[in-house]
C-alpha cells in the first residue's frame, strides 16, 4: 500500500544547528511528495514539494530533494531559528478511484533552543 | 482572502452523544477535506468533497459522515462518540478536488470525548 515513515520525535536542537528530518515513502506509480508544517494552535501549512524525481523543493530555507532511488524525501535547513519550532509533516499524493489524496506521515516534532 | 475557518475551536462531549463540526473554505475553493489527527496516529484523511459529492473516502466505520452544501461549506457528523473519537479534526480547502496542488487547512476542531 502507500504510506510515509517519518523519524520519531522530538528532534531537540540549538539555534543555527543544522537539521535534517528524515522521510521514507512506499508508493505505487510516481506520487508528488510535500512537507506540511503545523505551528502550535494552528492548522497545517505547505512547506514545500516536489512533483518527480530528483525535483527539489526549497521554501523559507528548508530544502527536500525527490530521490527515488531511495524513496526518500528528506527535509533540511542549513541554520535553524527558534521560530522554526513546530510539527513537520511529509505527505505523499496518490491518486485513487481517478481522484488523488494526501497520505501524511505521522510527524515530527521540532523544538528549537536559544 | 479570509482563510479557511472551522467551528466550534472546541468541543467537549459524551460517550454516546453525536456531534457536527463546521468548515468554511477559502472562498472559490469547491474542494473541502477532513483529516483525523491525534497523537498515536498522526493524520488520517477521513473524505473529500467536491461540488457537494463525496469524491473520497478513508477507512473510517459509518458513524463518521459529511456532506457539503451548495455554498461549499461543509459538515462532518460523527454519531455514538466513542473515547477513541477524541481528537482534533482538520478541515482543507482547496480550488479543484484534491490534486497536486496545496491544501489550505483550518486550525481545526479539538473534540474531547468523556
Amino acid at each position: 500500500g502507500n504510506s510515509v515513515t517519518q523519524m520519531e520525535g522530538p528532534v531537540t536542537l540549538s539555534e543555527e544547528a543544522f537539521l535534517t528530518i528524515n522521510c521514507t515513502y512506499t508508493a505505487t506509480g510516481y506520487p508528488s511528495l510535500f512537507w506540511y508544517v503545523q505551528y502550535p494552535g494552528e492548522g497545517l501549512q505547505l512547506l514545500l514539494k516536489a512533483t518527480k524525481a530528483d525535483d527539489k523543493g526549497s521554501n523559507k530555507g528548508f530544502e527536500a530533494t525527490y530521490r527515488k532511488e531511495t524513496t526518500s524525501f528528506h527535509l533540511e535547513k542549513g541554520s535553524v531559528q527558534v521560530s522554526d519550532s513546530a510539527v513537520y509533516f511529509c505527505a505523499l499524493s496518490v491518486s485513487s478511484g481517478g481522484y488523488n489524496k494526501l497520505i501524511f506521515g505521522a510527524g515530527t516534532r521540532l523544538a528549537v533552543h536559544p | 482572502k479570509a482563510g479557511v475557518t472551522q467551528t466550534p475551536r472546541y468541543l467537549i462531549k459524551t460517550r454516546g452523544q453525536q456531534v457536527t463540526l463546521s468548515c468554511s473554505p477559502i472562498s472559490g475553493h469547491r474542494s473541502v477535506s477532513w483529516y483525523q489527527q491525534t497523537p498515536g496516529q498522526g493524520l488520517q484523511f477521513l473524505f473529500e468533497y467536491f461540488s457537494e459529492t463525496q469524491r473520497n473516502k478513508g477507512n473510517f466505520p459509518g458513524r463518521f459522515s459529511g456532506r457539503q452544501f451548495s455554498n461549499s461549506r461543509s459538515e462532518m457528523n460523527v454519531s455514538t462518540l466513542e473515547l477513541g473519537d477524541s481528537a482534533l479534526y482538520l478541515c482543507a480547502s482547496s480550488l479543484a478536488a484534491q490534486t497536486n496542488e496545496k491544501l489550505f487547512f483550518g486550525s481545526g476542531t479539538q473534540l474531547s470525548v468523556l
